[in-house]
């Protein structure tokens, strides 16, 4: 069936540096959706990718996907206390459902 | 302005004793999922509901059921809880356009359940 990983598993940066975690699928998905659950919260929604090769920003955050539509990649510039959570990327395969990556702690020191 | 209410948000049981988890949403959306989540690990699927039609994941236990009676409402139904179900379930609703693709998915804030 259908994986989808991201690496590094875990994180830990100094407030102020960058910060990457890459997903990788098995298969070719059709979109890839990221989300970010804090401690003891619930994945909420942060972007969703659909074209081949599709760059978006969001102020300090930017998402990458692939040109063969497997994997994609999140970016944080000058990470803030803030940013602390699990970040998850979410793939789909021309379905109604997601497949959610293994995820990233990111730990951030002030 | 809560869209997506899961109650109880904590919720005790004891080994073999049947559970229930309720859902509710206020976004009239058409999908309806739900969602355990083990500590440190990614949510897993368990099922799904587009419209009134079921759809269980291959690895999902009998242990586990569901019932979606209205658009509004999903329930999610342990039989014998066992000490390997204590876990966060996370319900989730979504629009999804004839089966191929979803929107965002908006979770709710979840059930802890623990097993005694």
């Amino acid at each position: 069936g259908q994986q989808v990983m991201q690496i590094p598993q875990y994180q830990h940066v100094q407030e102020g540096e960058d910060f990457t975690t890459y997903c990788n699928s098995s298969t070719t998905l059709s979109n890839i959706q990221w989300y970010k659950q804090r401690p003891g919260g619930h994945p909420v929604f942060l972007i969703q990718l659909v074209k081949s090769g599709e760059v978006k920003k969001q102020k300090r955050l930017t998402f990458q996907f692939g040109e063969a539509k497997k994997n994609s990649s999140l970016h944080i510039t000058a990470t803030q206390t803030t940013d602390v959570g699990t970040y998850f990327c979410a793939g789909q395969e021309n379905t109604d459902k997601l497949i959610f990556g293994t995820g990233t702690r990111l730990q951030v020191f002030p | 302005d809560a869209m997506v209410i899961q109650n109880p948000r904590y919720q005790v049981t004891q080994f073999g004793k049947p559970v229930t988890l309720s859902c509710s949403q206020t976004l009239n959306h058409n999908v309806m999922y739900w969602y355990q989540q083990k500590s440190s690990q990614a949510p897993k699927l368990l099922f799904h509901y587009y419209d009134k039609d079921f759809n269980n994941e291959a690895d999902t236990p009998d242990n586990f059921q569901s019932r979606r009676p209205n658009t509004s409402f999903c329930f999610l139904d342990i039989r014998s809880p066992g000490l390997g179900d204590a876990a966060m379930y996370l319900c989730a609703t979504s629009r999804a356009y004839r089966r191929v693709s979803t929107d965002t998915q908006y979770f709710g804030p979840g059930t802890r359940l623990t097993v005694l």
